[in-house]
């Protein structure tokens, strides 16, 4: 089936450590982006990534970082620097075609720092 | 800079009850916009809208785009307990590959 994979559901780190948290999709998607949800809030986002070695920064890009290495992939880094990391993390990616806007998203993260 | 607001915050009506969900954006260079149904869990697409005046339905939901006064309504009729979600309004730019979402909607659908 197709589609777009987030792991860990849950993720729970200590103040100092950085975090990984990994997007695939198997859409055969161009562009992958990184939104975070804060509750009462909309989705803000941190990165996004045209095509594969490539991708820019978003609303809210301190304190996280990005590779895109692989078409597949698109992992998120929250380092120690972001001050205020617990949140949902959604992972989402679209096909680069004329009239295809729809965003697919992953199940998200919930990232709590203790 | 590019915004869109989302209206009423929150919502609580009962079963069987009609409601109107308020989307208005001020973006530059718009393409489309998309609403979804976001419930505590990734979001799902409900619609697609490019051009003024044509509603979209799917079972009891329909929305509709007025590309002149810069809004978009999804309606709800006869609704129940399960359309209980946060729905999200979303645009997308001619230029650039940027989403912008609105806040949402926070729908209570009580029986």
């Amino acid at each position: 089936d197709g589609g777009i994979t987030q792991s860990p559901k849950y993720l729970f780190r200590k103040e100092g450590q950085n975090v990984t948290l990994s997007c695939e999709q198997n859409l055969n998607h161009d562009a992958m982006y990184w939104y975070r949800q804060d509750p009462g809030q909309g989705l803000r986002l941190i990165y996004y990534s045209q095509i594969v070695n490539d991708f820019q920064k978003g609303d809210i890009a301190e304190g996280y970082s990005v590779s895109r290495e692989k078409k597949e992939s698109f992992p998120l880094t929250v380092t120690s620097a972001q001050k205020n990391p617990t949140a949902f993390y959604l992972c989402a990616s679209t096909a680069e075609r004329e009239g295809t806007d729809t965003q697919y998203f992953g199940p998200g993260t919930r990232l709590t720092v203790l | 800079e590019d915004k869109v607001v989302q209206s009423p915050l929150s919502l609580v009506v009962h079963e069987g009850d009609t409601v109107t969900l308020n989307c208005s954006y001020e973006v530059t260079n718009f393409r489309s916009l998309l609403w979804y149904k976001q419930e505590k869990k990734a979001p799902t697409f409900l619609f697609m809208l490019t051009s003024s005046g044509i509603e979209k339905k799917s079972g009891r939901l329909s929305s509709i785009l007025d590309k002149k006064e810069l809004f978009s309504i999804l309606n709800i009729t006869a609704t129940q307990t399960g359309d209980s979600a946060v729905y999200l309004c979303v645009t997308t730019l001619n230029t650039g590959n940027q989403f912008y979402f609105g806040t949402g909607t926070s729908l209570t659908v009580i029986p």
